[in-house]
């Protein structure tokens, strides 16, 4: 099955400062990568996902990148802000294959004000 | 997006008891799947709530220990049978939207459960 690793595990910024988190997958058949952010006792939520036919999506401060050859995505927030800090999980799955969602071990971020 | 309402939100449990987890979805669903989180840890899938049909569970999850039912499309029971402390956790329901079918997973509030 898929499996998914997640680095780093903690991050710590400065406000303003980017943050990068990176994740590795092991099933090439893998072709939807969501990344969510769950905050303090709340459930995960979306905040952007990419899918295998894409090498990179924007959506304001936030960037997901892909590089299928090498089985890797990447998280990039810019000018980070004290909301951005979070637990964030990169996922996978095949949309093929029933859609269930391989997460990786999660980063937990800070951003320092 | 959609309103999915897990119920117990939390509860404490004895050792040797079973606790059952309801999840109620307000719009059509696709997939249902259970995922289990232990405290500080990630989202570990427990198994597939297949409609009408015997649920589809991960390696290291037995019927027997999470018997999961799915009588209709949106709904879904999870039991937690004859739990232990190691069965401390956080048990979220997940759906697909029929109306996305994008592959995007969609979490219930989860339900804390603590087993003394």
């Amino acid at each position: 099955g898929e499996n998914v690793e997640q680095h780093p595990s903690t991050l710590s910024v400065q406000e303003g400062d980017s943050a990068v988190i990176k994740c590795t997958y092991s099933d090439s058949a893998s072709n939807y990568f969501p990344w969510y952010k769950q905050e303090l006792g709340k459930r995960p939520q979306l905040i952007i996902d990419i899918r295998s036919n894409v090498g990179e999506k924007k959506d304001q401060r936030i960037a997901v990148t892909l590089n299928k050859t090498a089985k890797h995505f990447s998280l990039h927030i810019t000018e980070t802000q004290p909301e951005d800090s979070a637990v964030y999980f990169c996922a996978a799955s095949n949309n093929n294959a029933g859609n269930m969602l391989t997460f990786g071990g999660g980063t937990r971020l800070m951003v320092k004000p | 997006s959609a309103v999915i309402s897990q119920k117990p939100s939390r509860d404490i449990c004895q050792r040797g008891t079973s606790l059952t987890i309801q999840c109620q979805v307000d719009s059509q669903v696709t997939m249902m799947f259970w995922y289990r989180q232990q405290p500080g840890q990630s989202l570990t899938l427990i198994a597939t709530a297949n409609q009408g049909s015997e649920a589809t569970y991960e390696s290291g999850f037995v019927i027997d220990k999470f018997p999961i039912s799915r009588p209709n499309l949106t709904f879904s029971t999870l039991t937690v049978s004859n739990m232990s402390p190691e069965d401390s956790s956080i048990y979220l329901c997940s759906v697909e939207l029929a109306a996305r079918r994008t592959g995007e997973l969609f979490f219930g509030e989860g339900s804390r459960l603590t087993v003394l």
